[in-house]
């Protein structure tokens, strides 16, 4: 699987657009870029996917690169309760049951 | 909506004694991961399941096993615990088949060995 590099903190100001990067340079044609996140102990949470174009949904949207080397995940509106561990995951689709590899994430605080 | 669900939250064993921590996922999901995130680590896959069948292994210790039910639930057995083996474990359920595998993760397991 792709590795990918995120920086390990961010600040953010409530109400703000939090901008999280991810480098992922070695990604393959058929590996997808998914975000998830962590709020302290709890289960990790799904937030968005995509394979080469930009996606949005309720949460966030998801800016790919034409090469698909980098991406970035957009918080339109940064809250307190969005203060989290943010982990861009690259991953096949094979068809059946692919894991997470989680690195360190991006440790995104939100401030008033 | 329905979500994927953990018993028990929590659970304190011995050294050397066995445990089972069980995972419901979410209705029509046919598949199951289990993940282990130690102290101030980041989540380590363990094993999934697909339609009863392992699908996949990954760091998991020989005295560690599981199984997926047929009504999809999944069991994680674990013998001759250790300190070591003090961390929270997740459960994740995806439906299979689908173009990408999203996967969506219960609210977890602490297990704490003393």
């Amino acid at each position: 699987d792709a590795k990918t590099t995120q920086p390990p903190s961010m600040d953010c100001a409530e109400g703000r657009a939090a901008n999280l990067p991810c480098n992922h340079s070695t990604i393959s044609g058929n590996e997808y870029v998914y975000w998830y996140r962590q709020i302290h102990s709890q289960g990790p949470q799904y937030i968005i996917h995509g394979l080469k174009n930009n996606e949005t949904n309720e949460m966030a949207s998801l800016i790919i690169t034409e090469d698909r080397k980098s991406s970035t995940l957009i918080l339109p509106h940064a809250t307190l309760r969005d203060t989290a561990v943010y982990y861009c995951i690259v991953s096949p689709y094979t068809g059946t049951a692919s894991k997470l590899t989680f690195g360190t994430g991006t440790r995104l605080q939100v401030t008033l | 909506a329905a979500g994927v669900i953990q018993s028990p939250r929590h659970l304190i064993k011995e050294k050397r004694e066995t445990a089972t921590l069980k995972c419901y996922p979410i209705p029509r999901h046919d598949t199951v991961y289990w993940y282990q995130q130690g102290p101030g680590q980041d989540p380590q896959f363990l094993i999934s399941f697909y339609e009863k069948m392992q699908s996949d292994k990954g760091s998991i210790p020989d005295r560690f096993s599981a199984q997926q039910f047929s009504d999809y639930h999944s069991e994680l057995n674990m013998s001759s615990l250790e300190l070591g083996d003090s961390a929270l474990y997740f459960c994740a359920s995806s439906l299979g088949r689908t173009y990408t595998d999203t996967q969506y993760f219960g609210p977890g397991t602490r297990l704490t060995v003393l």
